[in-house]
């Protein structure tokens, strides 16, 4: 699949458990924050952004909290289901272009959604 | 409504070769962007359309790298010769909203085209 060679980071939790997933990133001057998923043979699946004037945003069972204080960025996902079993990315945006312009990915966690 | 189609979705070539990919993005999106990942690397931009002008391509990686997007709609993306190290997927996403915009709206990622130098 896609992820040979990357050896992604890899975390297993049992159904039902909720997730956290973690991201640091390292420009201090990014002001946008985007958690994609990607499942096998997909491209990235958009879930939930936030800009850099808030610390908390909340979607569907996800919840984004940044912190910028120490340039990190996490991804809670409550009472897992399998179909969250993916690849998650944050990813960063310097300026306001908006949608995807020049977004720096990170390296991606799997998440293993266990019966 | 159809999402970001890309095609081929998988490519296999010969280094030196040229090969075009093709995406089609969401109907009536002014924003069209290209991503690749090289294996073993991160997801990286290269660049960014609004309607068929670039609007921002600091990621295309060299002059082999050629992206058009003529009439505003589908855009192509050719590698021209292809390179061993080209291999990856390449992604093709594409947003609403005029690029200049301060809102950031959701962009729509195509499934992606493998490509595979050899």
């Amino acid at each position: 699949g896609e992820s040979v060679g990357l050896h992604l980071p890899t975390l297993s939790v049992q159904e039902g458990d909720n997730s956290i997933i973690n991201c640091a990133y390292s420009n201090s001057a990014s002001d946008y924050f985007i958690w994609y998923k990607q499942e096998s043979g997909k491209g990235p699946q958009f879930i939930i952004d936030i800009r850099s004037n808030m610390d908390k945003r909340q979607g569907q069972r996800v919840t984004v909290l940044l912190n910028k204080t120490v340039k990190h960025l996490s991804l809670q996902i409550a009472a897992t289901q399998p179909g969250d079993s993916a690849v998650y990315f944050c990813a960063e945006n310097i300026g306001s272009g908006g949608g995807a312009d020049g977004l720096t990915f990170g390296k991606g966690t799997h998440l293993i959604i266990q019966p | 409504e159809a999402g970001v189609t890309q095609f081929p979705s998988h490519s296999v070539i010969e280094k030196g070769q040229t090969v075009t990919l093709r995406c089609d993005p969401i109907s009536g999106h002014d924003n069209l962007y290209w991503y690749r990942r090289v294996m073993g690397k991160e997801i990286k931009f290269l660049l960014h359309f609004v309607k068929e002008s670039k609007q921002d391509e600091s990621g295309m990686p060299n002059n082999r790298f050629l992206a058009e997007r003529t009439g505003g709609t589908y855009s192509t993306l050719k590698v021209q010769p292809a390179e061993l190290e080209d291999s990856g997927v390449y992604f093709c996403a594409s947003s609403q909203g005029p690029g200049q915009s301060l809102m950031n709206t959701e962009a729509f990622f195509g499934q992606g085209t493998r490509l595979t130098v050899v």
